[in-house]
């Protein structure tokens, strides 16, 4: 079974921190994904990454940053954390088939509230 | 601009039969996923379609029109734990998940 898992369920910080929040996959993935969910909202894609090292920028990738230095882990972070951060986090990592990525599998997701 | 429609939420009863619609406008087109998602938990893969037609897994069957940016999802003999969010995700040109905001399908007994 794929397993992505999600460095905290629940996360309380306060507005101006840094926060760090990470995934790992133990499938091998090459491609892994950060999104957020808002009520109302599909899901929105912050950042992605196809390889370790690299990084592609997503539809809101405004007010974060991300790492990948192994390949299993995709860590995302808020340099300064805000209220309008408040929501859900979803990390994501998928294989490729035939040269593209396929199937997601995702995190327990991270809800994080910024007070 | 890139658009996924599906309702925003449905009824259905215990034992009866649902079909949730999703029409897309996407810039190219590289397969249609329905992934189902229960509340406060992590979406789940359900189907991949990429060819016209009707794709049936169990209870679950997906169809797909390419030529109208149109899928469906049948659930046949529904059971409460079916209660869940069911989110549609196009894979445009570029191969990135185009996703609709879900639709809550709510099962009474």
């Amino acid at each position: 079974d794929v397993k992505v898992t999600q460095s905290s369920r629940y996360l309380v910080k306060r507005t101006g921190e840094k926060v760090f929040l990470e995934c790992v996959q133990d499938m091998d993935h090459e491609n892994m994904f950060w999104y957020r969910q808002d009520p109302g909202l599909g899901l929105r894609l912050i950042y992605f990454s196809y390889d370790v090292k690299m990084k592609e920028k997503g539809d809101i990738p405004e007010g974060y940053s991300v790492s990948r230095e192994k390949k299993e882990r995709f860590s995302l972070i808020l340099e300064s954390a805000s209220t309008n951060q408040t929501s859900m986090y979803l990390c994501a990592s998928s294989p490729t088939s035939g040269g593209f990525p396929y199937e997601q599998y995702f995190g327990p997701g991270t809800r994080l509230t910024v007070t | 601009g890139q658009n996924i429609d599906q309702p925003t939420e449905m009824t259905a009863t215990e034992g009866a039969i649902v079909q949730i619609n999703c029409t897309y406008q996407t810039s190219g087109f590289n397969g249609l996923f329905w992934y189902q998602q229960h509340a406060g938990e992590a979406p789940t893969f359900l189907s991949y379609n990429v060819l016209d037609g009707l794709e049936e897994k169990g209870r679950f069957s997906s169809f797909l029109s390419r030529s109208k940016g149109y899928s469906y999802l049948l659930l046949k003999e529904l059971q409460m734990k079916d209660s869940a969010s069911y989110l549609c995700a196009v894979t445009d040109s570029n191969y990135q998940l185009i996703w609709g905001a879900g639709t809550k399908l709510i099962i009474k007994p």
